[in-house]
């Protein structure tokens, strides 16, 4: 079935710094490829989406990178903050989507 | 415009007892989907419902689970005889249409199963 796997499970950044955080997917049908962040006892938040027409995207921060080729997208979070502690996780699909485990994120002071 | 709302925020349940979980989604929109998340784990796709029709449940459990989205009111997902191992988050979004559209999710109800 479809498969979605993501890494690192934890990350740690000094801040200031970038975090990267990558995911492949196994459904070569996906056409939409969305991230989200959860932070403790909240439901998941879209930060930022691409669609397979789209190599890249940004906004502000933010940036997301997509290969279909290789069946790869990338999250990339540049100048990292107190705030962007949190769980991110990459999903892919089409009319459904499928999550990856997620990737906890911790921003060093 | 307000989000998506789900209720109970918190559940707990004895084994062998029913849980019934509601979501109302955004206004105007008609998808609506439901998620497990166990802790430290990923969301785990369980159904996608329509008003009145079940589009997709391949992620649901066989047995004690059922979904609905009638045409007035809320959607319900409901687990009956309730077993430690349904104790999670359980997290429901919804979209105006399928296919490429961004799901908003709820704040989500955690159930405990004692």
């Amino acid at each position: 079935g479809e498969n979605v796997e993501q890494h690192p499970s934890t990350l740690s950044v000094q801040e200031g710094d970038s975090a990267v955080i990558k995911c492949t997917y196994s459904d070569s049908a996906s056409n939409y490829f969305p991230w989200y962040k959860q932070e403790l006892g909240k439901g998941p938040q879209l930060i930022i989406d691409i669609r397979s027409n789209v190599g890249e995207k940004k906004d502000q921060r933010i940036a997301v990178t997509l290969n279909k080729t290789a069946k790869h997208f990338s999250l990339h979070i540049t100048e990292t903050q107190p705030e962007d502690s949190a769980v991110y996780f990459c999903a892919a699909g089409d009319d459904k989507i499928i999550f990856g485990k997620g990737t906890r994120l911790h921003i060093l002071p | 415009n307000a989000g998506v709302m789900q209720n109970p925020r918190h559940l707990v349940r004895r084994r062998g007892q029913e849980a019934r979980l509601r979501c109302s989604p955004m206004k105007g929109h008609s998808h609506v989907y439901w998620y497990r998340q166990l802790p430290e784990e990923g969301l785990k796709f369980m159904v996608y419902l329509q008003k009145e029709n079940i589009i997709d449940e391949s992620g649901m459990p066989k047995e004690r689970f059922s979904a609905e989205f009638p045409k007035e009111g809320p959607s319900i997902l409901r687990i009956q005889q309730v077993v430690r191992g349904d104790s999670a988050a359980y997290f429901c979004a919804s979209s105006p249409q399928e296919l490429n559209n961004e799901q908003f999710f709820g704040p989500g109800t955690r159930l405990t199963v004692l």
